[in-house]
């Protein structure tokens, strides 16, 4: 079992460009949830998919999007890319999340660069 | 809101020593509690938890109770390896926004042979 695997591992952008992170969930999970975590920070939640659809979206701004496939694998969509974005982004799966007890397993991450 | 506070590290300690790492929560709701680590290098991986109230959860020696009357889920072990070094993360999740996983801001532990 693979777990959850993330691409690229880290990416180096210029502000005001546009990137896309990739998540591939643990065989048999469904769900997909984003995180972004700065430096020395926690991880905080941008968003879940469940069933092709945005389940539940933390605060972030639009210009944080995302999309699950019919394969529950998904990609983290960010544009207009500030320097502030520059962050370790996790992605976490699990089957069905919509109970508190259903575990997460997160993938090592993509260190985001925005230079 | 709902948030979690713990205590700042950097956290040094000498191998075998005992170790605690304090982290208080508000709820506007009944969690369930976690400690996640971050081991370098790797991704976050549970660690234990507790979903009610003095619940204790377990995981390779160390442990940490759902304390509902001080809002508290301090982990604890009693003898620390140099293996130990890690960042963890206490967090919560809430029943009613179950999808959302609210983290604190790591306590950075380092062990010394």
């Amino acid at each position: 079992d693979a777990g959850v695997t993330q691409s690229p591992t880290h990416l180096i952008k210029t502000r005001g460009q546009q990137v896309t992170l990739r998540c591939s969930p643990k065989s048999g999970h469904d769900t997909v949830s984003w995180y972004q975590q700065a430096l020395g920070q926690g991880p905080q939640f941008i968003f879940q998919y469940y069933e092709e659809e945005e389940r539940q979206r933390g605060n972030f701004p639009d210009r944080f999007s995302g999309h699950q496939f019919p394969n529950y694998s998904s990609e983290l969509n960010v544009n207009a890319l500030l320097l502030g974005d520059s962050a370790l982004y996790l992605c976490a799966s699990s089957q069905d999340a919509g109970t508190v007890n259903t575990e997460a397993f997160f993938g090592q991450g993509t260190r985001l660069t925005v230079v | 809101g709902n948030s979690v506070t713990q205590m700042e590290g950097p956290v040094t300690l000498s191998e075998e020593a005992f170790l605690t790492i304090n982290c208080t929560y508000t709820a506007t709701g009944y969690p369930s509690l976690f400690w996640y680590v971050q081991y370098p290098g790797e991704g976050l991986q549970l660690l234990l938890k507790a979903t009610k109230a003095d619940d204790k959860g377990s995981n390779k020696g160390f442990e940490a109770t759902y304390r509902k009357e001080t809002t508290s889920f301090h982990l604890e072990k009693g003898s620390v390896q140099v293996s130990d070094s890690a960042v963890y993360f206490c967090a919560l999740r809430l029943y009613s926004s179950a999808s959302k996983i609210i983290f604190g801001s790591g306590t950075r532990l380092s062990i010394r042979p």
